[in-house]
Formats: C-alpha cells, sequence, structure tokens
C-alpha cells in the first residue's frame, strides 16, 4: 500500500537557524503534496503545497523541494523562530476522494 | 473564510456511554467530510469519508457500528462514538472538502474512564 514517511522524529534548531525536514513517499503515482504544520492540542494547518510537475515551491519563509526521482520532498524553514515549534506532517493527496494521507510527524523545537 | 469548529473540544465520559461530536464548516459548505483520530504523538489516522446525505465509507479496521458518522446537512457532520471505552480515547478531527482543498477543525480530545 501507500505510504508517506518521515526520516526523523524530532528536529532541534536554534532559533534564527534554518529548518530542514524530511518526508519519503511509496507510491510514484502521487503527484500532489501538502505540508501541515499541528501544534499541541490543535489541528493540522496547511503550510504550502506542491504538485509534481514542479520541483520547488516557495512560500513566506518557507520552501518545498521534491525530488520524484527518489520520492523524497522536503520542508526547509528559514530563520526559524520559537513560534515555528510544532509538530511537522507531510501529506499526500490522493487523486481519488481527495482525502490526504499522512506521514508519521516530525516534532520541531526551537530553542531561544 | 473556511473556518471549522467542532463541538466539543474535549470531554471526558465513562466507559460505556456514547459521546457525540459535532464539526460544523462556518463560513462554507462541505459535501465531502473526513474524520481522522490521532493518538498521542501519533500521525492522523483517516476513519471515514462522509458525503451529505448518504452513508459514510469507513476506512479498514474501523468500526461502522461503534463510530456512527451522520452529515445530515453540508455544514454539520456529527461522530458518535457508542459505548466508549478506555482504548476509544483519542484526539479526533473533522476535515471538510472544499473544492478539492481540507480544512480541519480544531480537534475534540476524548478521554474514556
Amino acid at each position: 500500500g501507500e505510504s508517506v514517511g518521515l526520516h526523523l522524529p524530532t528536529l532541534s534548531v536554534q532559533e534564527g537557524d534554518n529548518s530542514i525536514i524530511n518526508c519519503a513517499y511509496s507510491n510514484s503515482a502521487s503527484d500532489y503534496f501538502i505540508w501541515y504544520k499541528q501544534e499541541s492540542g490543535k489541528g493540522p494547518q496547511f503550510i504550502i503545497d506542491i504538485r509534481s510537475n514542479m520541483d520547488k515551491r516557495q512560500g513566506q519563509r518557507v520552501t518545498v523541494l521534491l525530488n520524484k526521482t527518489v520520492k523524497h520532498l522536503s520542508l526547509q524553514i528559514a530563520a526559524t523562530q520559537p513560534g515555528d515549534s510544532a509538530v511537522y506532517f507531510c501529506a499526500e493527496k490522493g487523486t481519488n476522494a481527495g482525502k490526504s494521507t499522512f506521514g508519521d510527524g516530525t516534532t520541531l523545537t526551537v530553542k531561544p | 473564510g473556511a473556518v471549522v469548529s467542532q463541538h466539543p473540544s474535549r470531554v471526558i465520559c465513562k466507559s460505556g456511554t456514547s459521546v457525540k461530536i459535532e464539526c460544523r464548516s462556518l463560513d462554507f459548505q462541505a459535501t465531502t467530510m473526513f474524520w481522522y483520530r490521532q493518538f498521542p504523538k501519533k500521525s492522523l489516522m483517516l476513519m471515514a469519508t462522509s458525503n451529505e446525505g448518504s452513508k459514510a465509507t469507513y476506512e479498514q479496521g474501523v468500526e461502522k457500528d461503534k463510530f456512527l458518522i451522520n452529515h445530515a446537512s453540508l455544514t454539520l457532520s456529527t461522530l458518535t462514538v457508542t459505548s466508549a471505552h478506555p482504548e476509544d480515547s483519542s484526539f479526533y478531527i473533522c476535515s471538510p472538502l472544499l473544492r478539492e482543498t481540507q480544512y480541519f477543525g480544531p480537534g475534540t480530545r476524548l478521554l474514556v474512564l
């Protein structure tokens, strides 16, 4: 079956540094990926998405890179701030029924 | 826009009782609703997909008679955990779909004693 997974369950960075969170997927037919941020006790919050016809997409302080050859995507957060501390999930969104399949999540901790 | 609410935000109940969780899309209509559950420090696991006016489709391993889903209107879906047991304690999150984009509710923390 399909799976979406993250490389590291936890990541600790110093405030102001850049953060990189990685994710691997297994379904080569996947064509749409989303990164979510989930703060403690809250629902997931959309950060950025990317379609398979792109290999890079930038938002405000965030960049998503997609490498379809090795089925890997990453989320880069520039100048990480304490408010970025949360659990980050990558998700693969199927074309059928529109639902997202979530990876395991990486807990990002930003040290002041 | 695209505001989703859930009620209650947290609930504690005794084993054997039933608990109803409401999910509302406040400023949009959603034909499709997804329900997820999340265990501590774990990912979101899809439980079921419902379409307004029709029966929900449950994921493998999810008991449809235990987790009753009603999607009676385009702005309200409910999840009822029937005869709850401690192992049902979890964080339940609804996710209405609007034009291929999923929005997420704030979640309901259920603790069954």
